[in-house]
């Protein structure tokens, strides 16, 4: 079993819905949480960080963390063409070493 | 201030040739990386540099050798190349220094190799 599943989609949606990717892992130790942006024939782009339990807000996007049931999650509000792209959760304990997902594609149909 | 950069942006080997990317950092960063991307694998590591002077290795690191060369620097090498390697590479670093959030990792946009 790996440490971070993430379901890789494709997962497409009209614009303006609301998105919700997800994943779960194993390690208990995981203390930081980030999501990662990725567009095609790109470098990954840190998009939110979140510190042990909790919601955060950035504009139209939530990270949600819920470390008794070792699960996040990314809200994508109003969504745009211009969110289509791959989208990696990735976490790590008291390391500098990142564990990440598989990645989730997004597409948002105009 | 360029992040992080990284060369070439496209190769193609033949099996049995070596090669060395190169990857650099202007953030201040202690820490640097690297990564292969394989379809349906995610970033997986390969090696990586907690400081200047130091590195270790990751998930994947059969077929590679790496070297900090210093604070900015951290190059890869496949010495000979096999079409298992055939990957897109990418860089990264992380803080403390720069401003930047610990932890968090910095990507470079990426190497995209061929072994034939």
């Amino acid at each position: 079993q790996k440490e971070v599943e993430q379901d890789p989609g494709p997962l497409s949606v009209p614009e303006g819905a609301i998105v919700s990717l997800n994943c779960t892992y194993s390690n208990s130790a995981f203390q930081y949480f980030m999501w990662y942006r990725q567009y095609s024939r790109k470098g990954p782009e840190l998009l939110m960080y979140t510190y042990s339990s909790g919601n955060k807000e950035d504009g139209r996007f939530t990270a949600q963390v819920d470390k008794s049931s070792k699960y996040i999650s990314l809200f994508i509000r109003d969504s745009q063409p211009s969110d289509s792209a791959t989208y990696l959760c990735a976490m790590s304990g008291y390391g500098n070493k990142l564990v990440f997902g598989a990645g989730t594609i997004l597409r948002v149909k105009s | 201030n360029a992040g992080v950069t990284q060369t070439p942006k496209f190769q193609v080997l033949k099996t049995g040739q070596s090669m060395t990317l190169q990857c650099a950092q202007d953030m201040n960063h202690n820490s640097m990386y690297w990564y292969r991307q394989d379809p349906g694998m995610g970033l997986r590591l390969i090696y990586y540099s907690a400081s200047e002077g130091t590195t270790d290795k990751g998930e994947v690191p059969n077929g590679y050798n790496v070297s900090r060369l210093n604070k900015r620097e951290f190059s890869l090498r496949l010495e000979s190349a096999a079409p298992s390697q055939t990957s897109v590479y990418f860089c990264a670093s992380s803080g403390p220094g720069g401003g930047s959030v610990i932890y968090t990792q910095y990507f470079g946009p990426g190497t995209r190799l061929t072994v034939l």
